[in-house]
């Protein structure tokens, strides 16, 4: 089971936008829909961001946003904000031996 | 808003065995597929195995370093799901967290309970 491929880190000032990516294969995100993203801070547990490649949880804010393309999905923020600081996650769907396959993470620094 | 709960977490000498408990409310849990999910402190996620709802079969599937080592059942009468931990290994080390309907809208995460596996 090979996770998804994912920057470790990402940095930029407060009000700027990012964009993380997360790289699978054709066995995952080239193949689904179901590519989701969470966030988690430090010692508390993932939450969901987006799921279905583009959809928006109740609740989360209208600046995370998610895309893909091919094999790798994107997920952006923009007016990044002091309390977006966390690690995100990428996770998919999986034709492979196993059913869900997760990205090695990106923690995101705010300037 | 759905609630997951975990228990049974602790320490375990190599080789032992624990059985973690994750208890949910507030959603249908007859309908939810379950998934156990572990991260070494520190570290990134890892999925460790999942339950379909008795509807899809209520079959299990396993990540390959778990496999033929843990279990996973549900009752959904007390709308709880298990994870039966065998011959235990220092790399099994983790919070292990139990994550409902995953992947969709309604995906929700326990706080997680710690596994130690050390002598």
């Amino acid at each position: 089971q090979s996770a998804l491929t994912q920057p470790a880190s990402v940095s930029a000032s407060p009000g700027q936008s990012i964009t993380i990516s997360c790289t699978g294969t054709n066995s995952d995100i080239g193949t689904f829909k179901y590519v989701a993203w969470y966030q988690q801070h430090p010692g508390k547990a993932p939450k969901l961001i987006i799921y279905d490649v583009s959809g928006r949880p109740s609740g989360v804010s209208s600046r995370f946003s998610g895309s893909k393309s091919g094999n790798t999905a994107s997920l952006t923020i923009s007016g990044l904000q002091a309390e977006d600081e966390a690690d995100y996650y990428c996770c998919s769907q999986s034709t492979s031996n196993t059913f869900y396959v997760l990205g090695t993470g990106t923690r995101v620094i705010v300037l | 808003e759905g609630q997951l709960v975990e228990s049974g977490g602790g320490l375990v000498k190599p080789g032992g065995s624990l059985r973690l408990s994750c208890v949910a409310s507030g959603f249908n849990f007859n309908t939810a597929w379950m998934n156990w999910v572990r991260q070494t402190p520190g570290k990134g996620l890892e999925w460790v195995g999942q339950i379909k709802s008795e509807a899809h079969g209520g079959t299990s599937q396993f990540a390959a370093p778990v496999k033929d080592r843990f279990i996973i059942s549900r009752d959904d009468s007390q709308n709880t799901v298990y994870l039966q931990m065998n011959s235990l290994i220092i790399e099994d080390t983790a919070i292990y967290y139990c994550n409902s309907n995953p992947l969709s809208a309604v995906d929700e995460w326990g706080p997680g309970t710690l596994v130690t596996v050390a002598s």
